[in-house]
């Protein structure tokens, strides 16, 4: 079982729809971020969070510490947001990646 | 436009050949990173450098041999290399080691015949 778990692993939506994208930790973290990754392979950090709330744009980021439970949202769906969209932990001094959601946004 | 560059985008290569991976940024970071990426398999981490130094190889087998010639600057050489070993290789920069926020470069997809 890995230590950062993320579902659903595929995820299709209508243009607008409201989308939550969740990730599970086992492990103790000092930070979980929230990463996009495109279709021609290049990652970009869209969060990194350790407590509460973060929002950017369209964009929201949660985290449950207790629960060790973090979900990303995105509001208004665009076909743009397609890509995959990876969780990640910060334990000790590493990061331990989930396997991401693979979004895909019709219009 | 992350600030952290790769070339090649693309690289084609047989098992015999001798190549290089190169990775630039100038953001001022002190660690750079090397990530390999399978279909269907979380990010893994290969190498860690810190100020130039190395400070983490995670198992990596000698085929790959990194290099850092200075802060702004990671190579990853290649000889002899594996079908297996087919992938998207991802560097990385942050300020520091320890997990602080992750600045990544556009990858470059490797395949090996």
């Amino acid at each position: 079982k890995n230590e950062v778990e993320q579902s659903p692993q595929n995820l299709t939506a209508q243009e607008g729809e409201f989308i939550t994208i969740n990730c599970s930790y086992s492990v103790g973290i000092s930070a979980l971020h929230w990463l996009q990754q495109h279709p021609g392979g290049g990652i970009v950090s869209l969060f990194m969070l350790s407590s509460g709330k973060k929002k950017h744009g369209r964009l929201i980021a949660t985290i449950n510490i207790q629960e060790k439970h973090s979900s990303l949202h995105i509001t208004a769906s665009h076909p743009r947001d397609s890509a995959v969209y990876i969780c990640a932990v910060s334990n000790t001094d590493k990061l331990i990646f989930g396997t991401g959601t693979r979004l895909q946004v019709f219009p | 436009e992350t600030g952290v560059t790769q070339t090649p985008r693309h690289l084609v290569m047989g098992m015999t050949n001798k190549k290089s991976l190169k990775c630039e940024q100038h953001l001022g970071h002190n660690a750079m990173y090397w990530y390999k990426q399978s279909a269907k398999k979380p990010l893994e981490l290969m190498f860690v450098y810190s100020l130039e130094e190395r400070v983490e190889n995670n198992s990596v087998p000698s085929r790959f041999s990194p290099e850092c010639p200075n802060s702004s600057h990671l190579f990853l050489h290649l000889h002899t290399l594996q079908p297996e070993d087919s992938a998207l290789y991802l560097c990385a920069s942050s300020f520091r080691t320890g997990g602080g926020e992750l600045f990544f470069g556009e990858g470059s997809r490797l395949t090996v015949l």
